[in-house]
Order: C-alpha cells, then structure tokens, then sequence
C-alpha cells in the first residue's frame, strides 16, 4: 500500500465550479499535511498547510484533515481557468521526509 | 527572501552520455537539500536528500547520484545515461522545519 494515494483525475469542471480533490494516506502518525499547486512545465508551489486534524482556510481555498479516517481534501470554491493545474497532496512521512501523492490534474473550462 | 535556481530548464541528451543537473539556493545557510523526479502523469519521487556540505542520502537504487560541493549548491549527475532517466527533475530546499519544501522551476531531461 502506497503511503500517501491520489486519485490522479484528470478533472475537468466548468468556471464557478465547487473542486472538491482527496487523498487518503496510510500511516495514522502522520500529522502534518499539505497541499501544492503544480502549473504545466513548472516546479510545485506550497498552497495549502495544515496540521493535525480540522480546516483550514484562505481565500477561495479550504484544507480539510480527517484523522479519524485518515482522509485529507482541498476545496476550491469559485473555480477559476487559472486554477487548471496539477493539485498534489503531500505529508511527511516517519522518516521526516515528505511524500506526494500522485497529483489531480485540473482543468476549468470558461 | 529565499530563492533556488535550477538549471537548465530542458535537457536532450543521447543515451549513454553524461549529465550534470545543478541547482543553488540562495537566502539561506545550511539548507536540507532535495533532488525528486516526476514521471509522466505520477507523483514525485525522492531520489537524494542532503542535510550538509558532503553529506548525501540515496532514497532509491538507479543510474544517478548526487553531490553537495558547497552549502547551497545540490548536483545531479549521471556517467552514463539510460532511456529510464527522462523524467522531470526538480531541486528543493527546507530548513529543518515542518512547513514543505521549496521547489525549483525543474530540468525536463529527454534521453533518446
């Protein structure tokens, strides 16, 4: 079993859309979990930290942790064409190291 | 502020041949320093962490390996290449803390 899995899309919603974007991990010890937003051709940016369990929000974005479940998500409200990207969910594992999952990729059609 | 420079941005090169990825940090001292490879439609994977000058982990068995000639600088390189080593390639850096890591812009590296 794979420690951090991602559904890997693609995602296609139309502008104005809820995204609603999941990863489920395997290791209940982990507590520290992010989001990054990975544009075509270019490096992945941090978008989204959270730690332990609960939301949290900034702007048009929510991170949702549940460790009950072992289930984190990214909502995007009012979907943007420039919100079309790679959304990858990463945490670190008990090596210190931090893991991605495989990336959803997102397109938001005008 | 931090910044890290990755170069070059798109790499063709033959198979057998050597490479040589190099990435610099810069804004910071004594970064942990990462090099990840991304495959077509996959996540990242670890290939070398380094936490000082010298100072080189491998994560993964493979054609490569990594040097840490100076406090910010991370290299790449390869003897020999193999058509399994396209990939997307990307440095990143952290400073011991639990807040991500910082990426570069990344090496698009074709073998043919």
């Amino acid at each position: 079993q794979k420690e951090v899995e991602q559904d890997p899309g693609p995602l296609s919603v139309p502008e104005g859309a809820i995204v609603s974007l999941n990863c489920t991990y395997s290791n209940s010890a982990f507590q520290y979990f992010m989001w990054y937003r990975q544009y075509s051709r270019k490096g992945p940016e941090l978008l989204m930290y959270t730690y332990s369990s609960g939301n949290k929000e900034d702007g048009r974005f929510t991170a949702q942790v549940d460790k009950s479940s072992k289930y984190i998500s990214l909502f995007i409200r009012d979907s943007q064409p420039s919100d079309s990207a790679t959304y990858l969910c990463a945490t670190y594992n008990q090596g210190g190291k931090l893991i991605f999952g495989q990336g959803t990729e997102l397109s938001v059609k005008p | 502020s931090q910044t890290i420079h990755q170069w070059p941005a798109t790499l063709v090169q033959p198979v057998g041949s050597p490479l040589s990825l190099e990435c610099t940090v810069e804004g910071t001292s004594n970064p942990n320093l990462y090099w990840y490879r991304q495959a077509a439609g996959r996540g990242l994977q670890l290939l070398f962490y380094s936490v000082g000058i010298g100072q080189i982990s491998s994560e993964v068995p493979q054609n490569l390996s990594a040097s840490r000639p100076q406090d910010r600088q991370f290299i790449l390189s390869s003897k020999k290449l193999l058509l399994s080593d396209s990939g997307f390639y990307l440095c990143a850096w952290s400073f011991r803390d639990r807040y991500g890591y910082t990426f570069g812009s990344g090496t698009r590296l074709t073998v043919v």
